[in-house]
């Protein structure tokens, strides 16, 4: 079946460590997409890639970095500048340009720095 | 600009009873409606989407939503709530003219109760 897989689902980070979460999908959807979620403020949208070996800036990428280099893989790396990195951490892709397909989302990372 | 908002952040019922969630969008352009739930630690799953055609869009799990366009409302109703509908309820718009990107409102915590 196809789908998203987010790995770890659980991550341990001392302080002043960059850590690199995965998502990977086999629905051979164009665009991929990171969202950061705090408990009472949804879903803020970190990076976003439309295609490979691009990729925009959402509302909050500072502290964070991506690569699109396959279009199966969309890593985010949550780097030591990133000062409140404790959070639960959402990958989704879909067709770009096609907006009544909506998402399909991973099973998430939750970050926890140490 | 699209912009999402869950008139309620948290809504307690007890258990066999109907529940209304709340959404209202702004958008200057014909607009694509969606309703995502999320259990606690996974991922989003789309409970049901408004294209085009009839106002009333029926999804999984028993939930309904109706689209007003002159209220600029896409509320979610369930008839007769369970114990397994306790979750998070997340309201998001696009439009062609964001491509495949949603906006997300900031979610309604479902909680029910015996």
């Amino acid at each position: 079946d196809g789908g998203i897989t987010q790995s770890p689902k659980y991550l341990f980070r001392k302080e002043g460590q960059n850590v690199t979460l995965s998502c990977e999908q086999n629905l051979n959807h164009d665009a991929m997409y990171w969202y950061r979620q705090d408990p009472g403020q949804g879903l803020r949208l970190i990076y976003y890639s439309q295609i490979v070996n691009d990729f925009q800036k959402g509302d909050i990428a500072e502290g964070y970095s991506v690569s699109r280099e396959k279009k199966e893989s969309f890593p985010l790396t949550v780097t030591s500048a990133q000062k409140n990195p404790t959070a639960f951490y959402l990958c989704a892709s879909s067709e770009w340009g096609l907006a009544n397909y909506g998402y399909t989302f991973g099973s998430g990372t939750r970050l926890t720095v140490v | 600009a699209q912009s999402v908002t869950q008139l309620d952040s948290q809504v307690p019922v007890f258990e066999e009873a109907p529940v209304e969630l709340r959404c209202n969008y702004s958008s200057s352009v014909s607009v694509y409606l969606f309703w995502y739930v999320q259990y606690p630690n996974q991922g989003l799953q789309l409970l049901l989407k408004y294209l085009s055609g009839s106002t009333l869009v029926k999804g999984i799990n028993g939930f309904e939503a109706e689209f007003n366009k002159s209220q600029t409302s896409f509320h979610l109703r369930k008839p007769s709530v369970h114990i397994s509908d306790t979750a998070e309820y997340f309201c998001a718009v696009s439009d062609r003219a964001s491509g495949s990107r949603l906006t997300f409102g900031e979610g309604t915590q479902l909680t029910v109760n015996p």
